[in-house]
């Protein structure tokens, strides 16, 4: 069993539109992230949930919009898509946020393309 | 704040030689730090982590990383490297303080290419 899937793992769009990933996991953690990278493989930290609670909003435009509707999914709405969207974005999750030894668990990505 | 510096972008070795992958770090608090493996296509695996019990860390598929303090080094090790290591190492420090609790600040990555 996948332990953080996202859906879906392909995404290519027209600017201007609106997507959204899921992204669910069956490890029973408390702690849900949505991170980034870049063409360059660079990752940053987007949001993070604990238990349904927003913890970590970073600078992100606020076209992106996460929501957590229990502690075991963490989806990622875009709005009007742009072209510096295109990226992957990865899904992980944590049993803590709050113990710094804690390993994140990430899913597959989503590899969003805007055209 | 913490930051994770991954000393060379790219290493490319035979199959069969020593791999070496450099990571030094910067951190006001004892750090976590861990190595993250990224296949193609792939989300991040993890490898070994650190969290100030043995400074020398055994990982996954043969790889080891030494904690060094002096150094503020965390290198990335494995005697003989195979094809199916090719991928992208991460060198992850936890974040801790006010603004960064929660965060894994990720090194800019290395390419690890394993040539037959």
């Amino acid at each position: 069993d996948t332990a953080v899937s996202q859906t879906p793992k392909y995404l290519v769009t027209q600017m201007g539109n609106d997507k959204s990933i899921k992204c669910e996991q069956n490890l029973g953690h408390d702690t849900m992230y949505w991170y980034k990278q870049d063409s360059k493989k660079f990752l940053k930290i987007m949001f993070s949930y604990n238990n349904k609670e927003l913890i970590i909003n970073e600078t992100v435009p606020n076209r992106f919009s996460p929501k957590s509707p229990d502690k075991a999914h963490l989806n990622l709405h875009i709005n009007s898509l742009e072209l510096g969207d295109s990226a992957v974005y990865f899904c992980a999750s944590s049993q803590d946020w709050t113990a710094g030894n804690q390993p994140q668990h990430f899913g597959d990505g989503t590899r969003l393309s805007i055209l | 704040a913490q930051s994770v510096t991954q000393l060379d972008s790219h290493v490319s070795v035979s199959e069969g030689t020593p791999v070496l992958l450099r990571c030094n770090y910067s951190s006001s608090y004892s750090p976590s730090l861990f190595w993250y493996v990224q296949h193609p296509n792939k989300g991040l695996q993890l490898l070994l982590k650190y969290t100030s019990a043995a400074t020398l860390v055994k990982g996954i598929n043969g790889f080891e990383a030494e904690f060094k303090k002096s150094e503020t080094s965390f290198h990335l090790t494995k005697p003989s490297a195979h094809m199916s290591d090719a991928a992208e190492y991460f060198c992850v420090v936890t974040g801790y303080g006010s603004s960064n609790t929660g965060k894994l600040i990720f090194g800019q990555g290395t390419t690890l290419q394993v040539k037959p």
